[in-house]
């Protein structure tokens, strides 16, 4: 049964760094097409993607936000890290993590944690 | 970058079908994957690669992809099925995973 869960701060305040963390179980990410990914939704808006890591621990971030992310695999147990940076108010989102499952049918978002509220505030 | 445009909202009355629309630039030639997302909840996938249906989705969602449009249809809606539908591709150019904007289902 694949299991993927969000933990981290629920409120950050300006200016400090995020440190998300996604523990899945389930599957190995060591596995060819396997991916783990965050997402994120602002009140009122859309899904926005910010990053995935892959098999091979090669790193894709969204363009727009590629100079404040960081993601990682924890080498000792299956759990990925995403780090962003200055955050503002306009980063307040639930933020989910999930698995993309990457074949010939494109990267698929099959399993979703059920996400974590962030709220950026003084 | 790639850009996938979804209508902000859809109502039908229940019994009837919903048709949610995803454009794009030659998206026929892409993989496209459909999601459903209820507030509070974790999205779910609900059409793989344009028509495929994952284990445990009813027959009532299907897909389509052609040309410029691919479509989500959901048969004989249910107040169950309210949620934001989303489209979501992989720009293989940039190496970008792109989700449109989102259409809000109303069943009247």
């Amino acid at each position: 049964q694949v299991t993927l869960r969000e933990s981290g701060p629920a409120l950050v305040k300006p200016t400090q760094t995020l440190t998300l963390s996604c523990t899945f179980s389930g599957f190995s990410l060591t596995t060819s097409g396997m991916c783990v990914s965050w997402v994120r939704q602002s009140p009122g808006k859309a899904l926005e993607w910010l990053a995935f890591i892959d098999w091979g621990e090669d790193k894709f971030y969204n363009t727009s936000l590629k100079t404040r992310l960081s993601i990682s695999k924890d080498p000792s147990e299956d759990r990925v890290v995403l780090t962003m940076t200055n955050m503002e108010a306009v980063d307040t989102a639930t933020y989910f993590c999930a698995r993309i499952w990457a074949d010939t049918r494109g990267f698929t978002f099959d399993y979703w944690g059920q996400g974590t509220l962030v709220t950026v505030s003084s | 970058s790639y850009v996938l445009t979804q209508p902000p909202s859809v109502s039908v009355a229940p019994g009837q079908t919903a048709r949610f629309t995803c454009g794009g630039n030659k998206i026929g030639t892409k993989s496209v994957h459909w999601y459903q997302h209820k507030p509070g909840q974790a999205p779910v996938l609900v059409v793989i690669d344009g028509s495929g249906r994952p284990s445990g989705i009813p027959e009532r969602f299907s897909g389509s992809n052609s040309g410029n449009t691919a479509t989500l249809t959901i048969s004989g809606a249910e107040a169950g099925d309210e949620a934001a539908y989303y489209c979501q591709v992989y720009d293989n150019i940039h190496d970008q995973v792109v989700f449109g904007g989102g259409t809000k289902l109303t069943v009247l």
